[in-house]
């Protein structure tokens, strides 16, 4: 009955070092999403899956951010050459079945992974 | 563009006491309205969401929201605040790409952090 994991809960790292950061979705869930939550700016959607195909890249903030999933399930968000601005906490959450959208599916939150880049 | 605002960023009530917060959005559809609760250190919480039908939502913890189409807002309301309910929240609306947005994702404000006074 685990609900939504996510490593590392802590990462610093110094600028221009790259960082992964794993999500691993509640079991069935075939949706999943990034976000990013920062101060001043809230929270962000980054990037949405369904199974393994992410239709919608439109909110990762460069080309330094990417990331994928594998086999339906865990998804990695990958930051290259990290900069100070990308100190936030990220958040993954994921959802059983979307159909058109999230419109109906509750999302179920993990609690994130605070990076810190100095 | 899809918006969700929230016009206090905090908040504080005394314990017993009623509370509203408030969530207006823009959305040029039936908007899907959530609110989430995060308190420190965890991840986002659901507490209720509105679809269609009654306006008035009954969610988990006591909480209740009001869907009022006229004003563009889903507030959120509590009849007696306990010192637990002490944590940021957020109000969010699911986005359809038909509509412009991100397939999938939910459209947050910045939170209304709630101090409870004993």
């Amino acid at each position: 009955g685990a609900g939504v994991s996510q490593s590392p809960s802590n990462k610093v790292t110094e600028k221009g070092k790259d960082v992964e950061l794993r999500c691993d979705p509640i079991s069935g869930h075939t949706a999943l999403y990034w976000y990013r939550q920062s101060l001043g700016q809230g929270l962000e959607f980054l990037i949405y899956f369904q199974g393994n195909s992410a239709p919608d890249k439109s909110g990762l903030p460069s080309d330094r951010f990417s990331a994928e999933r594998t086999g339906g399930s865990v998804s990695t968000l990958t930051i290259q050459r990290t900069q100070q601005e990308d100190s936030a906490v990220y958040l993954c959450a994921s959802s059983l079945a979307v159909s058109g959208g999230a419109l109906t599916d509750t999302q179920y939150f993990g609690p994130g992974t605070r990076l810190t880049v100095l | 563009a899809q918006s969700v605002t929230q016009p206090d960023i905090h908040i504080t009530v005394s314990e017993g006491a009623s509370l509203e917060l408030r969530c207006n959005y823009s959305y040029g559809a039936t908007p899907y309205l959530f609110w989430y609760v995060q308190s420190p250190g965890q991840g986002l919480q659901l507490l209720l969401k509105y679809f269609s039908g009654d306006t008035l939502v009954q969610g988990i913890k006591g909480f209740e929201a009001e869907f009022k189409r006229s004003q563009s807002s889903f507030n959120l309301r509590k009849p007696s605040v306990h010192w637990s309910d002490a944590a940021e929240y957020f109000c969010a609306v699911g986005v359809n790409m038909n509509y412009g947005g991100s397939q999938g994702n939910l459209i947050f404000g910045k939170g209304t952090k709630l101090s409870v006074k004993p």
